[in-house]
């Protein structure tokens, strides 16, 4: 079983159109989360952390689920540029010192006109 | 702006030798970096973690002797890959991360490096 699993999808989604994405992770002493977002043959960058209980960021919601161990990403209306491929990440250190982060497959977002 | 630089950003060389990719943390000291691997369609894979003044710690499986790892100062990280095949060809990604920025230390990740071996 992958430490990290995410569908790689794609999802094609007509702008304006929620989408959620869903993560699931095997090490039940993991202790912090991110979403990031990788543009095609570019670096990912941090969308947003993932807390405890659940956080907004604009259109961007993030929630965590120890019990069942998953993460959400829920994307409102949704925008031409949030195509891209976005990677839920894991870490078993609460501060992610150790930089030694799980990062999953990712699950590529499409948003049509 | 970008606050770790990769340079090359695209290398492309012959079986056999050998090819060197710079990170550099611009505008902070990282004691620490990591360099990651990523195959098209693939999640980014921790190589090892570099270490500045001493060794870099490698993740099982990544062989030493073929991706050597020199961080020499507190700004620069460089990973060589040593007699390449066209097995290793890849995106390589350094990352670095800067308690100045992000009170957390948010890891900021280079360009990337893609590499393609003939």
């Amino acid at each position: 079983r992958k430490e990290v699993e995410q569908d790689p999808g794609p999802f094609n989604v007509p702008e304006g159109a929620t989408v959620a994405f869903n993560c699931t992770y095997s090490n039940s002493a993991s202790q912090s989360f991110f979403w990031y977002r990788q543009d095609c043959r570019k670096e990912p960058k941090l969308l947003m952390s993932v807390y405890s209980s659940g956080n907004e960021d604009g259109r961007f919601t993030a929630q965590l689920n120890r019990a069942s161990q998953y993460i959400s990403l829920l994307i409102r209306d949704s925008k031409l540029s949030d195509s891209a491929t976005y990677l839920c990440v894991v870490n078993m250190r609460a501060s992610s010192n150790t930089g030694k982060l799980i990062f999953g497959q990712g699950t590529t977002l499409q948003v049509k006109p | 702006g970008a606050v770790v630089s990769q340079h090359p950003s695209r290398v492309i060389c012959k079986s056999g030798t050998s090819v060197k990719i710079e990170c550099r943390s611009l505008d902070f000291q990282a004691t620490t970096m990591f360099w990651y691997r990523q195959f098209p369609k693939k999640s980014l894979m921790l190589m090892a973690t570099s270490n500045e003044g001493s060794k870099a710690t490698y993740e099982q499986g990544v062989e030493k002797d073929k991706f050597l790892i020199n961080h020499a100062s507190l700004t620069l990280s460089t990973l060589t890959v040593t007699s390449a095949h066209p097995e290793d060809s890849s995106f390589y990604i350094c990352s670095a991360r800067d308690f100045k920025r992000g009170g957390s230390g948010e890891l900021f990740f280079g360009e990337g490096s893609r590499l393609t071996v003939l």
